[in-house]
């Protein structure tokens, strides 16, 4: 079973906008969240993270917002640019005791920054 | 540039061959993991290590894949009698051992081809 869900597969928004990146999660234990980057053919990029015990974490452009009773959390990019322009990954960690370190990956979704 | 670094960046083998790949953490980093990525899909766990130890495996590792951390530095996974189902990229990660809530940095992968 998919335990964290990214539903929307792609996103395109005007340079300068706002990016709104959903995320919703079936695992309660999950108690650090992150996102990452990801170009082709690379590796992910580390962006920004969260513990369960805040609701909002900013970082330059970004910012993350974590809801825990409704399972969700979004990644606000504001103002987007074209150089953002990749695929973006949720990740949470937590879970079952003894697998507090592996990450769960979301489906990610690809953003595209237009000009 | 001290980040995550794999070797090779792509390989392309027959099936039932057998292929090794190598991740170089980064320095002082004592966990490594290893993940595998599908087209379309996120990463996906396959194992982990604190220092040499191998402390969880994903049911993911058959048989024909093993791991290995020997002196708690470089890691290698081996795939034992390729199938075409094994094509993907492989992932390596590492993050520092030292608290619950941590970071993994990715290298930028090895993507393998089985013919």
């Amino acid at each position: 079973d998919q335990q964290v869900k990214q539903n929307s597969p792609s996103l395109s928004v005007q340079e300068g906008r706002i990016s709104i990146l959903n995320c919703d999660y079936t695992n309660s234990m999950f108690d650090y969240f992150l996102w990452y980057k990801k170009y082709p053919a690379e590796g992910p990029t580390f962006l920004i993270s969260i513990s369960s015990i805040k609701d909002k974490n900013e970082d330059g452009r970004f910012t993350v917002f974590l809801n825990k009773s409704a399972k969700h959390l979004s990644l606000h990019i504001v103002p987007s640019q074209p150089g953002d322009s990749a695929v973006y990954f949720c990740a949470a960690s937590g879970g079952n005791l003894g697998s507090n370190y592996k990450l769960t990956f979301g489906k990610g979704t690809l953003l595209t920054v237009n000009p | 540039d001290t980040g995550v670094s794999q070797d090779p960046r792509h390989k392309i083998t027959k099936r039932g061959q057998n292929v090794t790949f190598r991740c170089d953490p980064i320095s002082e980093h004592n966990r490594l993991y290893w993940y595998r990525q599908t087209l379309g899909q996120g990463p996906e766990f396959l194992t982990y290590f604190q220092n040499e130890a191998q402390l969880e495996k994903s049911r993911l590792l058959s048989d024909r894949f093993s791991a290995e951390r020997p002196k708690g530095s470089f890691s290698t996974l081996e795939i034992q009698r390729t199938e075409q189902g094994d094509s993907a990229m492989y992932l390596c990660a590492s993050s520092t051992g030292t608290s619950s809530y941590e970071t993994q940095y990715f290298g930028p992968g090895t993507r393998l081809l089985v013919l």
